[in-house]
């Protein structure tokens, strides 16, 4: 059973610092690794991809990927109230391209 | 540009009543996918769609019927809900071939069974 695995939370941090998000993976076969966001009571939102060892920057936001260690984060620099929501860490890994989900990170960012 | 559309948002059914989510796409997305998303167990795929008349189980099948006869369409069906069948589902679609899997949701629906 492939799986992926996140810290529950909440992650509590104050306005301007930089929030590390964390997940693991299963399956040394996973290529593509993703970040969605998913404020309260709405849709899952594609915020980061990654496919190469190493860092990818957005904006505020940096992907990081290992996968000898089979590990993926997700830093937030700046962290603005806004932020606040639940990250799900997603990793290909079905048959037909499926993606398998973490159970996602509650992040608070507090004023 | 739409994209990904679900009616309805929101539905109160009864226990043992046949419900149909729907779900439609505009940007010809060949993949397509069901979720349910439940407090405690995450984003479970329930069926997906490589494209029109093909589809497959995923990880909780159980009690839903799936159909796909428009690229655009892919309704899902409780045959006789439960209430164990109560939760948000998300449907979700991905370009295919030559993306990365990236997937994109629509905006769900909360569906109550009483």
């Amino acid at each position: 059973q492939k799986e992926v695995e996140q810290n529950s939370g909440p992650l509590s941090v104050p306005e301007g610092a930089i929030a590390s998000l964390n997940c693991t993976y299963s399956d040394r076969g996973s290529q593509s690794f993703f970040w969605y966001r998913q404020y309260s009571g709405k849709s899952p939102e594609l915020i980061m991809f990654i496919y190469s060892n190493g860092d990818k920057e957005d904006g505020r936001f940096t992907a990081q990927l290992n996968k000898a260690s089979q590990y993926v984060s997700l830093l937030i620099r700046d962290s603005q109230p806004s932020d606040s929501a639940t990250y799900l860490c997603a990793v290909n890994g079905g048959s037909q391209g499926n993606l398998i989900f973490g159970k996602g990170t509650k992040l608070s960012v507090k004023p | 540009d739409a994209g990904i559309t679900q009616s309805p948002r929101y539905k109160i059914t009864e226990t043992g009543r046949q419900v149909t989510l729907m779900c439609h796409q505009t940007w010809s997305h060949s993949y397509m996918f069901w979720y349910r998303q439940d407090l405690g167990h995450g984003l479970r795929l329930i069926y997906y769609s490589a494209a029109a008349d093909i589809t497959d189980k995923g990880e909780v099948p159980d009690g839903y019927v799936v159909s796909r006869s428009k690229t655009e369409n892919f309704p899902l069906t409780l045959e006789s809900a439960t209430r164990s069948q109560t939760s948000v589902y998300f449907c979700a679609s991905r370009i295919y071939p030559g993306a990365n899997y990236e997937q994109y949701f629509g905006p769900g629906t909360r569906l109550t069974v009483t």
